[in-house]
């Protein structure tokens, strides 16, 4: 069973309109983070969190906003998703300084 | 701040050819930890290999690097390719002092022809 899911795996939005992204893990890691990927620029931090009601912003946090209301959930919302938001978004839980283990991925194509 | 470069976009190689890919760092820390992360289509990215300590060769799965400090680099190797690698391969770097973060390089697509 993974140890990493999220939800939707895809998803078409509008421009404007709200999107939340939730990733859940059960390996009970402190950290949690959503990054987003696009080719030529890699994976890129959005936003991390390193314990429960607690987030930070990453690299690349401009239009999106996270939440983490538990050890296992993090969730990131675009609150108006815009044509540039268009991306695969990542999740990952790990330890700092060891493995992260990402999730499947979402799709997420803005109009 | 810190950052990653690797070999950009695309390396094409013929099955059972030797594999490098390269990737450079800095940081201002001197304790660095060095990843690969490999990117199968479809599939989550994970941990190929890791490091933090100079000159020693770290092996998985018939791939193996070598983290050198004093130039900086964690180059991707193996001996012959298979058509299975191909994948989109990503160098990271993280360090003692901020161990939550990990910063990744833009990944490299290595495509295996036959």
């Amino acid at each position: 069973e993974a140890a990493v899911t999220q939800s939707p795996r895809s998803k078409v939005a509008v421009t404007g309109g709200k999107v939340t992204l939730s990733c859940h893990q059960t390996n009970n890691h402190d950290y949690m983070y959503w990054y987003r990927q696009d080719t030529g620029h890699g994976l890129r931090l959005i936003h991390y969190s390193y314990v429960a009601d607690s987030t930070e912003k990453g690299d690349i946090p401009d239009g999106y906003k996270a939440s983490r209301p538990s050890q296992e959930n993090f969730s990131l919302i675009l609150e108006l998703a815009s044509l540039s938001q268009t991306a695969v978004y990542f999740c990952a839980a790990g330890t700092g300084l060891a493995e992260q283990f990402f999730g499947p991925g979402t799709r997420l194509t803005v109009l | 701040g810190d950052s990653v470069t690797q070999t950009e976009g695309l390396v094409t190689l013929t099955e059972g050819l030797p594999v490098m890919l390269n990737c450079t760092y800095q940081t201002i820390y001197s304790n660095a930890f060095l990843f690969w992360y490999v990117h199968y289509l479809n599939e989550s990215p994970w941990l190929l290999l890791r490091s933090s300590t100079d000159n020693k060769r770290t092996e998985h799965q018939g791939f193996h690097a070598t983290l050198h400090k004093s130039s900086s680099s964690f180059h991707l190797q193996k001996s012959s390719a298979q058509l299975s690698d191909s994948a989109l391969y990503y160098c990271a770097l993280s360090d003692d002092t901020n161990a939550y973060k990990v910063i990744f390089g833009k990944g490299t697509h290595l495509h295996v022809l036959p």
